[in-house]
Order: C-alpha cells, then sequence, then structure tokens
C-alpha cells in the first residue's frame, strides 16, 4: 500500500530536549515536505526536499532542521524544542513521474507535539 | 510572497444541495493546485489535482475549476452529503525550481441532515 507514515504519532517534551519525528513514504517521490498546522494558522510549510541531499526552506523553518539523505526518508529534527512548537506536524511526499497521480502530494497521518 | 485565501470560512448547507467552495491566490505562476479535505483530528486526504495547463477535473461528484489568469478556483460539490462534512482546504505549489507550497485558510463544511 502507498503511503507516508510518520513516528511518533504523539509526543510530549520538555523544553530543550532534542528530538527527531521520522518520516518514511514508499512510493519512490523525490519531493517531500513537513508542514505544521495551528489553529488561525493553517498549513504552514517547514521545509521541502526536491531529492536526496536537496532541501530548501518553506515559510517557517526557524527552530528545525532536515536532512535528506535517502529518497524515502525524511526525518524532522528540533535540536532545542520550545514551547511556541506545540504543534501538529505534517509530513508529505509528491512524485514527479508521469501518470495519473503527478503531482499529488500524499500526506502522513500527523504528529501531535506539546513542548512543556 | 504567495497568499491564498478560502472564502467562506464556514459554510453551513442542508442535505442534497449543491455548493462551491472557492480559493484565491494572488500569484498565477504556479505548478498545480490541490484540493483536499481534512476531518477534526486527522490528516488529509486528496480530492483533485489540477495542472496549471488544465482548466478543471473531476472526480464523482466533485468539480474542481482552475482560472490561473484571474487567481481563482472552484470547487463544486454536487447534492452534498452528511458525510462531506469536513474541512476543506486547497494548496498552491510555485512553479519554478522552488516548488513551495503554499495552504489557504480552510472552508469548514457542515451538511445537515
Amino acid at each position: 500500500e502507498a503511503q507516508v507514515t510518520q513516528n511518533p504519532r504523539y509526543l510530549i517534551t520538555v523544553t530543550g530536549k532534542k528530538l527527531t519525528v521520522t518520516c518514511s513514504q514508499n512510493m519512490n517521490h523525490e519531493y517531500m515536505s513537513w508542514y505544521r498546522q495551528d489553529p488561525g494558522l493553517g498549513l504552514r510549510q517547514i521545509y521541502y526536499s526536491m531529492n536526496v541531499e536537496v532541501t530548501d526552506k518553506g515559510d517557517v523553518p526557524e527552530g528545525y532542521k532536515v536532512s535528506r539523505k535517502e529518497k524515502r526518508n525524511f526525518p524532522l529534527i528540533l535540536e532545542s524544542p520550545s514551547p511556541n512548537q506545540t504543534s501538529l506536524y505534517f509530513c508529505a511526499s509528491r512524485g514527479s513521474n508521469s501518470g495519473l497521480t503527478f503531482g499529488t502530494q500524499y500526506f502522513g497521518p500527523g504528529t501531535r507535539l506539546l513542548v512543556l | 510572497k504567495q497568499e491564498v485565501t478560502q472564502i467562506p470560512a464556514a459554510l453551513s448547507v442542508p442535505e442534497g444541495e449543491n455548493l462551491v467552495l472557492n480559493c484565491s491566490f494572488t500569484d498565477s505562476a504556479i505548478y498545480n493546485l490541490q484540493w483536499f479535505r481534512q476531518d477534526p483530528g486527522k490528516g488529509l486526504t486528496s480530492l483533485l489535482l489540477i495542472q496549471s495547463s488544465q482548466r478543471e477535473q473531476t472526480s464523482g461528484r466533485l468539480n474542481a475549476s482552475l482560472d490561473k489568469s484571474s487567481g481563482r478556483s472552484t470547487l463544486y460539490i454536487a447534492a452534498s452529503q452528511p458525510g462531506d462534512s469536513a474541512t476543506y482546504l486547497c494548496a498552491v505549489v510555485y512553479s519554478g525550481g522552488y516548488q513551495k507550497v503554499t495552504f489557504g485558510t480552510g472552508t469548514k463544511l457542515q451538511v445537515i441532515p
């Protein structure tokens, strides 16, 4: 089954404790992206990656890091989490090959993060 | 900076009614536009994708149109059902090498039985 998986799904942590949220896709997609969703602000792009070793900032990259060492994985790293990073996080992937699903973004189930 | 606006923010309709959701964007240099639905506490489900060269896409009771020149897309839902109740989001992908994504503010739809 084609899917985007995220782990963990729920996470409670404390300020300053480094954490990583993993994201993996099994569709051989080149493009992967991270978003955060906050009430009243909607979904905002944090970082995206056009391919392995190619990443770029979205609209809200401050406080986050990413890496793309393998095509299927795109982890989101919070080096020193702060309470304002409490949010619902989504990973997504998108293929660039032709076909009916060309360009369609597929989203993971989300990771709900609470930083105390 | 691309801004994407969805009007109305919330909509309540009786079952069976046809309805239109609107998505406006400020920069017409887009790669594609995608419509999603999101149920409370859940992830995003893709509904329709329109490439920049297309005018519309259809899937079942859903029809999405795109007018790049006016910076607008509409999602038409025919014969609405209570199961259509959700938040509907549009997402615009910029054209060019960077392909950043901007989401709209969303329309919360309630279909009353």
